[in-house]
């Protein structure tokens, strides 16, 4: 497909599991953004990366949540010993530039941590 | 970053023009305005984005006054397919940043 693609769509956990959420950017963007979304609210950002590059992860709420993108293309958005505050929709984003706020974003990731 | 001010929500009826206003007293040279769009179970799209004056496109217009302390979204002629979210944004377009999302505004176009 031509849209950005993240999977799974849904996922359940059970506190204290690691979850893994993986995002397929457009082909050929070099920006990546991850978001985190609470029922209600707007977008909040997580990381970002350009190519490779992991430039900003300041948005990350705690050390137990990591993210990668070790080819410049698809990215993963690691949370570890999961804890119910973390059920939200986590957002990827792509951008075809390095600068610029016109970003394509995927359908999310719905988590739902028990 | 600008900080931006919306309606929490707004109604309407089909076939009416919808103008939602976005307040950022802040703005600052750089930055342009930016809208985008969210329905439920999908991530957000862009709509249009400006920097002064007016700018038209396929799906809407945006008015931006000459102080730029607020905007204008204008959605000629609303159909229930667009009761969704809108969010407002202000930032540097040739900045490598996050998208900074407020709360958005809550469209309902009813029959």
């Amino acid at each position: 497909g031509a849209g950005v693609s993240q999977s799974p769509r849904y996922k359940v956990a059970k506190r204290g599991q690691d979850v893994a959420l993986r995002c397929d950017p457009i082909s050929g963007h070099v920006s990546l953004f991850w978001y985190q979304q609470a029922l209600g609210q707007g977008p909040e950002f997580l990381t970002y990366f350009q190519n490779e590059a992991q430039l900003d992860k300041s948005g990350l709420p705690s050390d137990r949540f990591f993210a990668e993108r070790p080819e410049g293309s698809v990215s993963t958005l690691k949370i570890q010993r999961t804890q119910q505050e973390d059920s939200a929709v986590y957002l990827c984003a792509s951008s075809p530039r390095a600068s610029g706020n016109e970003q394509f974003f995927g359908p999310g990731t719905r988590l739902t941590v028990l | 970053l600008a900080k931006t001010t919306q309606p929490i929500s707004m109604d309407s009826y089909e076939g009416q023009e919808v103008n939602i206003t976005c307040s950022h007293n802040n703005i600052a040279t750089n930055d342009y305005i930016t809208w985008y769009q969210q329905f439920p179970s999908q991530g957000p799209r862009f709509i249009i984005q400006g920097y002064k004056t007016k700018v038209t496109n396929e799906v809407a217009s945006l008015f931006i006054p000459a102080d730029r302390k607020s905007s204008t979204l204008s959605l000629p002629r609303v159909s229930l397919s667009d009761t969704a979210v809108y969010y407002c944004l202000v930032g540097d377009r040739q900045a490598g940043t996050a998208l900074i999302f407020g709360k958005g505004t809550t469209l309902s176009v009813s029959s």
